[in-house]
């Protein structure tokens, strides 16, 4: 069965510290992994998407990086501001079966104090 | 930056009702999903849907689930005989090109509280 993890769930860090998530998924068969933030009570927004044959991805102070050998990705974010406070998800897509539908881990909630 | 919208934003119903919850896709994105998250848990897959038809459906997704795009644009989720256990956030995600490639843009949710 596949599986996403998130570790750790709850993160707290001062303003301007550089900072990184991780995720890891149990099956290698991935062809994308995708990177969402989810603030309280709201929807979810996508951050990056890292298609399996790429190593990275980079928007601005945001950076991804998936190695499928290890079945890690890291969601970098460099700079911290108190408005990157949120929860930050990952989610596989996954090969076999109708391709589209995302495995989601629980989330690690990062808290930016000021 | 395209918007999936989603109405209601909050629903509270009686349980053994029926609900019918929408979505407003981006428009010319042709691969739809529902997702639910339970209050502190996983975002979970329901159901995909491409070309008016379910393409894959999880073990949640029982006979009293289903969806339609009633009128080609809107795309709903109904749910009859709600159980205290479907309450949740419900997420409408869709996008335009192969689901191998392309980003998945969500809906804001709507709350389903059953009591």
């Amino acid at each position: 069965k596949q599986e996403v993890t998130q570790i750790p769930a709850a993160l707290s860090v001062p303003e301007g510290e550089n900072l990184v998530l991780n995720c890891s998924f149990t099956d290698s068969a991935i062809y994308n992994l995708q990177w969402f933030r989810q603030d309280p009570g709201k929807g979810l927004t996508s951050l990056l998407l890292i298609q399996s044959s790429q190593r990275e991805q980079t928007s601005g102070r945001l950076n991804a990086s998936l190695d499928k050998s290890s079945g890690r990705s890291t969601l970098y974010i460099a700079a911290s501001q108190p408005g990157d406070s949120a929860t930050y998800l990952c989610a596989g897509g996954y090969y076999g079966g109708s391709q589209g539908n995302l495995i989601f881990g629980k989330g690690t909630k990062l808290s930016v104090k000021p | 930056e395209p918007e999936v919208t989603q109405t209601p934003s909050h629903q509270v119903t009686q349980m053994g009702q029926e609900v019918i919850l929408r979505c407003v896709p981006i428009s010319n994105h042709l691969y739809f999903y529902w997702y639910r998250q339970i209050l502190g848990q996983k975002v979970e897959f329901l159901v995909s849907f491409y070309n008016n038809e379910i393409s894959e459906k999880s073990e949640i997704f029982d006979d009293q689930f289903s969806v339609e795009r009633p009128d080609g644009s809107n795309f709903t989720l109904k749910i009859r005989s709600t159980k205290l256990e479907d309450s949740a956030m419900y997420f409408c995600a869709n996008h335009a090109g192969s689901p191998t490639e392309e980003t998945q843009y969500f809906g804001p949710g709507t709350r389903l509280l059953v009591l």
